[in-house]
């Protein structure tokens, strides 16, 4: 069976730091990746999504990036946080042996920037 | 993806049918109809998906009628444990990766 692993579960991180959030599925090969963003009292924003290595694709323009090193890993970046990045961070798969937009979404990370 | 409307907020009581109509006034021919499920604190769930007609599984229904402009996601007899946030979605997958566009969904509250 698939299985997606997000860590870490939560982060604090001062403004200015840097961030690597990690995502990796296990259980299907050549899925479709993305990353969601959740901020407190919002709906689920589309981040970044990628059809394969090293295929990224941005839908909203931020201080965030994300990069697809290996077929089932997804990481998601920035080099310095904003207080505006602080909220509930989702990764989630998919492949084309489900139905058109059935995703799988990971435990999440909750992040929080001082 | 096609712009949807659901409202914002909906209350039931336990044991009670919930319809959740979802507006999608500029659905695509190749458009398909999706909703999701999400509990706090965790990410969402797909609970059904469909073209036309009526769709059945074992959590919901879902009616979408001739001109598709519209959806329902029914929920048979709530319990306190589906007080959740419920997501529609419209679109085609096409070339983005099936990418999604939640929104805020609706917001549903089940009480004894």
């Amino acid at each position: 069976s698939q299985t997606i692993h997000q860590w870490p579960a939560t982060l604090v991180q001062p403004v200015g730091s840097p961030l690597s959030l990690e995502c990796t599925v296990e259980g299907t090969s050549n899925p479709n990746l993305y990353w969601y963003r959740q901020a407190a009292g919002r709906g689920l924003q589309l981040l970044f999504y990628s059809v394969g290595i090293g295929q990224i694709s941005s839908e909203v323009p931020q201080n965030l990036s994300a990069s697809r090193p290996q077929d089932r890993q997804f990481i998601l970046s920035s080099k310095k946080l904003l207080l505006s990045d602080s909220g509930f961070y989702l990764c989630a798969w998919s492949s084309l042996r489900t139905a058109p937009y059935e995703q799988y979404f990971g435990p999440g990370t909750r992040l929080t920037v001082t | 993806l096609a712009k949807t409307t659901q409202p914002i907020s909906m209350d039931s009581y336990e044991g009670q049918e919930v319809n959740i109509t979802c507006s999608h006034n500029n659905i695509a021919t190749n458009d398909y109809i999706t909703w999701y499920q999400q509990f706090p604190s965790q990410g969402p769930r797909f609970i059904i998906q469909g073209y036309k007609t009526k769709v059945t599984n074992e959590v919901a229904s879902l009616f979408i009628p001739a001109d598709r402009k519209s959806s329902t996601l029914s929920l048979p007899r709530v319990s306190l444990s589906d007080t959740a946030v419920y997501y529609c979605l419209v679109g085609d997958g096409g070339n983005s990766g099936y990418a999604l566009n939640f929104g805020k969904g609706t917001s549903l509250l089940v009480t004894p």
